[in-house]
């Protein structure tokens, strides 16, 4: 199975930058780098993925160190909607395989 | 925005009965994916299919749990019989609109069956 390393647990002031990070000191050349985030009582919801570049969507960016043994998620203005637990995955030719995942705490 | 839809929302019932959970995946997608999640394991793999065949399902207890797809809008997780130790929230997942590769694109989720077994 394919390990990242998250914190347990972050908080963040609303209306703040966020960055969350992820360690996968075991990825291949060819493995893709997912972030998804889990609302209370929710599905898992697709937040970013990006393979060497920096990425960016309307959600979040993700910034992937050159050696790509690291990444971060960052959400550019915390909002309380933004509470969830973060989950960062590599994968390349396997489904997904989710950790524990960092929960986010977003405080008013 | 188009939906991967699980029913029921909830399911009770007791040890030994049979249950069956429901997944309409978003039209298009070809791979499906069931995954199961408790306090003590967090999200786990099922089984997974692609276009309509199972590709995998080591991750399920086979003696009692069956999965399958009868058509493209529809997959089924069987329960039979089911334990307490099956309580969790089982969700389903869709992907790969258009054939794109089954890993890499991004992943729909439903928002699950919470199973009770008493």
């Amino acid at each position: 199975d394919a390990k990242t390393t998250q914190p347990n647990s972050m908080e963040s002031n609303e209306e703040e930058p966020v960055h969350l990070p992820c360690n996968h000191s075991t990825i291949s050349g060819t493995d893709y780098i997912h972030w998804y985030r889990q609302l209370p009582s929710q599905g898992p919801e697709y937040v970013i993925h990006g393979l060497t570049s920096n990425v960016n969507n309307r959600m979040a960016s993700l910034a992937i160190a050159e050696d790509r043994k690291s990444s971060t998620l960052i959400l550019h203005r915390a909002t309380l909607r933004d509470a969830a637990v973060y989950y960062c995955i590599y994968t390349g030719n396997t489904p997904l395989v989710f950790g524990k995942g960092t929960r986010l705490s977003v405080i008013a | 925005d188009a939906r991967v839809t699980q029913t029921p929302r909830h399911k009770v019932t007791e040890m030994g009965q049979e249950v069956t959970m429901r997944c309409q995946p978003i039209l298009g997608h070809n791979t499906v994916f069931w995954y199961r999640q408790t306090m003590m394991q967090g999200l786990e793999l099922l089984a997974y299919f692609r276009n309509r065949a199972p590709l995998d399902d080591s991750g399920m207890p086979k003696d009692r749990f069956s999965a399958e797809m009868p058509d493209a809008t529809l997959a089924t997780l069987k329960i039979q019989p089911s334990e307490p130790r099956d309580s969790a929230v089982y969700f389903c997942a869709s992907g790969s609109p258009g054939g794109l590769s089954s890993y890499n694109s991004p992943l729909h989720f439903g928002n699950g069956t919470r199973l009770t077994v008493t």
